[in-house]
């Protein structure tokens, strides 16, 4: 199946770091992004990562890729009441590039 | 520069009517992208034009929904004779190419009572 998955809650004190983890399908997938969503707005693009990297490191975010368990996680360090959202997982699948798979959203919430 | 931009951002309609919604894709891409946001879901890939052919329409349902992207003006995104379980977001994303990144826009909330 199609079916990348995320648990669907994550709940952290400030200044804490967040893990939200992602399970995708696809072996051949050659990007891997992560999606932010505040409520009621669009997808806000955070970071990517090539399928041929095991990690990227971009300011307070962090991503780590494990091909072998096809596990994807996203570290966010020092978490401010500013990083609660819905932040999704996507995969790009080699066979239909365009294609773009998301994960059903990790809901973050930031407790003050 | 702007971004993809989708209009209206939230649409009313009564069942039974009919729903069109607006893409402009970023300047310069001629690749367009719509999926669907359910309640509580992460977004299905829906159909992928490119200027005047559709391209892939594999996540489209089969009736009431149709989409165009014409030489001249937004793409659109046509669903006649909605039902309450049309009620999501829509999002259109553009790209330079189908093998580039793509690029989301803010999408229209649709809500049919």
């Amino acid at each position: 199946g199609e079916d990348v998955e995320q648990s669907l809650f994550l709940s952290v004190r400030e200044g804490d770091s967040s893990v939200i983890n992602c399970t995708y399908t696809d072996s051949s997938s050659t990007y891997l992004y992560w999606y932010k969503q505040e409520p009621g707005a669009g997808l806000q693009l955070l970071t990517y990562i090539f399928s041929n990297m095991d990690m990227k490191q971009d300011q307070r975010l962090t991503v780590l890729l494990n091909k072998k368990d096809k596990h994807l996680s996203l570290r966010i360090a020092d978490t401010q009441t500013g990083d609660s959202a819905i932040y999704f997982c996507a995969e790009v699948p080699l066979s239909g590039t365009y294609k773009y798979i998301f994960g059903t959203g990790t809901r973050l919430k930031v407790l003050a | 520069n702007a971004g993809v931009m989708q209009n209206p951002r939230h649409l009313v309609r009564r069942r039974g009517q009919e729903a069109r919604l607006r893409c402009s894709p970023m300047k310069g891409h001629s690749h367009v992208y719509w999926y669907r946001q359910l309640p509580e879901e992460g977004l299905k890939f829906m159909v992928y034009l490119q200027k005047e052919n559709i391209i892939d329409e594999s996540g489209m349902p089969k009736e009431r929904f149709s989409a165009e992207f014409p030489k001249e003006g937004p793409s659109i995104l046509r669903i006649q004779q909605v039902v309450r379980g049309d009620s999501a977001a829509y999002f259109c994303a553009s790209s330079g190419d189908r093998n580039t990144e793509a690029f989301f826009g803010q999408g229209t909330r649709l809500t049919v009572v």
